[in-house]
């Protein structure tokens, strides 16, 4: 069955240090993968995608993510992490349709 | 700026009253979402539509819900009757079937007293 796995519920950093947002699937063939951001009572907001190429993808807010094909992973990544960044996130393979991830909730402490 | 426009923004009932949620996609797209999130499940697809053809609609109750597109510039999600546990905030999504992103709207939140 097809799947996506976001292992933390939440992550924690101090602002200026780097971040990581982890992501895994299990599927078929090779989905489009996503990456949105949902701040306290808004709708999504696409960050990025991959696509096919590059293994790492630069998206919206300085955010990029790495694709790691035989893991499976899509994880998200920052190098300087800022307050503003706290927010929900989202990982989402595209089988047809979007499946979303439980979300990890990024808190960037001053 | 195009944006996906949701109606109401926010629904108070009760238990056993119908519920409709509208949503306008932005113009030109030919895929739309109805999602649904809740703290306990997360975000749920709950129905598709592709040129208004509905494609998925496997993870909606079929008893109480239905997703229809009436136009291109319309698409509504009925619950009825309602009950408690629908609370949740309710997004609608469009997009092209080409790109595979979503441009979400602000949401419905819906509370069945």
């Amino acid at each position: 069955a097809q799947s996506v796995a976001q292992p933390e519920d939440q992550v924690n950093v101090a602002e200026g240090n780097p971040l990581t947002v982890k992501c895994t699937y299990s599927v078929s063939g090779n989905p489009y993968l996503f990456w949105y951001v949902q701040y306290p009572n808004r709708g999504l907001q696409f960050l990025l995608k991959y696509i096919t190429g590059d293994n790492l993808v630069k998206g919206s807010y300085g955010f990029e993510a790495e694709f790691n094909k035989s893991q499976t992973s899509f994880h998200l990544k920052k190098p300087s992490a800022l307050v503003s960044d706290s927010a929900l996130y989202f990982c989402a393979p595209l089988w047809g349709k979007l499946i979303f991830g439980q979300g990890t909730e990024l808190s960037v402490k001053p | 700026d195009a944006r996906v426009t949701q109606t109401p923004r926010h629904k108070v009932t009760e238990m056993g009253q119908e519920v409709t949620m509208r949503c306008q996609p932005i113009l030109g797209h030919n895929t739309v979402f109805w999602y649904r999130q809740t703290m306990m499940q997360g975000l749920e697809l709950l129905a598709y539509f592709r040129n208004r053809a509905p494609l998925d609609d496997s993870g909606m109750p079929k008893d109480r819900f239905s997703a229809e597109m009436p136009d291109a510039t319309l698409a509504t999600l009925k619950i009825q009757p309602s009950e408690p546990r629908d609370s949740a905030v309710y997004f609608c999504a469009s997009g092209l079937a080409t790109s595979g992103r979503c441009y979400f709207g602000p949401g419905t939140r819906l509370t069945v007293l």
